[in-house]
């Protein structure tokens, strides 16, 4: 499978702080790229997603910022809290949001009081 | 929204047992799912993909004989783990794309496998 490369492995942001977490992939055939969230125990939960036509995306407050030259793409959570502790994944697929993903290492995620 | 159904949840066997885990799309028809596997604190691996009507797609070192995968109707997929041996215990998890609507895949909650 064609990598995706996540960074950092984990992450502790103070409550109300930016979370922030990249990732940078090889394979220029991707187009689609899903940010998941993933609860112990729990399969993972799309959280936003981004393609390779626009720069940035935000939703509330996940925002994905894209550099299609670089091949990498990020995730900022603002006004982190609490229960936003999880573990994050960064993915990437060709052809579509609905083909096999590659998914990245994985980032733990948690925000202190 | 899409809802994708895994079960069992968890489920503790005997090493040399095989064990069935159940993948159903319960508001969509899944032309394709997907199934991975995540061991404790790792990613997910894509172990393959099962397309309706035809033959599973495994991807590079996973064991088709071990892992037999079926996906019999639009709606059902099935991971069989035989002869199952304690390095089989994970996490697998399985997720499907709608036959039309968003291209999104939906995950299922994840069935916790335990061999003894």
């Amino acid at each position: 499978q064609q990598q995706v490369k996540q960074s950092p492995q984990s992450l502790i942001v103070q409550k109300g702080g930016i979370s922030i977490i990249n990732c940078a992939y090889e394979n220029t055939a991707f187009d689609y790229f899903p940010w998941y969230q993933q609860f112990p125990g729990k399969g993972p939960a799309l959280l936003i997603a981004i393609r390779p036509d626009v720069s940035e995306k935000k939703e509330g407050r996940f925002t994905i910022s894209f550099n299609k030259s670089a091949k990498q793409f990020s995730l900022h959570i603002m006004d982190s809290q609490p229960g936003d502790s999880a573990t994050y994944f960064c993915a990437a697929s060709s052809g579509g949001g609905g083909n096999k993903l590659t998914f990245g290492t994985g980032t733990q995620l948690k925000v202190e009081l | 929204g899409a809802v994708v159904s895994q079960h069992p949840s968890r489920v503790i066997c005997k090493s040399g047992t095989s064990v069935k885990i159940e993948c159903r799309s319960l508001d969509f028809q899944a032309t394709t799912m997907f199934w991975y596997r995540q061991f404790p604190k790792q990613s997910l691996m894509l172990m393959a993909t099962s397309n309706e009507g035809s033959k599973a797609t495994y991807e590079q070192g996973v064991e088709k004989d071990k892992f037999l995968i079926n996906h019999a109707s639009l709606t059902l997929s099935t991971l069989t783990v035989t002869s199952a041996h304690p390095e089989d215990s994970s996490f697998y998890i399985c997720s499907a794309s709608a036959r039309s609507g968003a291209n999104v895949l939906t995950f299922g909650a994840g069935s916790r496998l335990t061999v003894l």
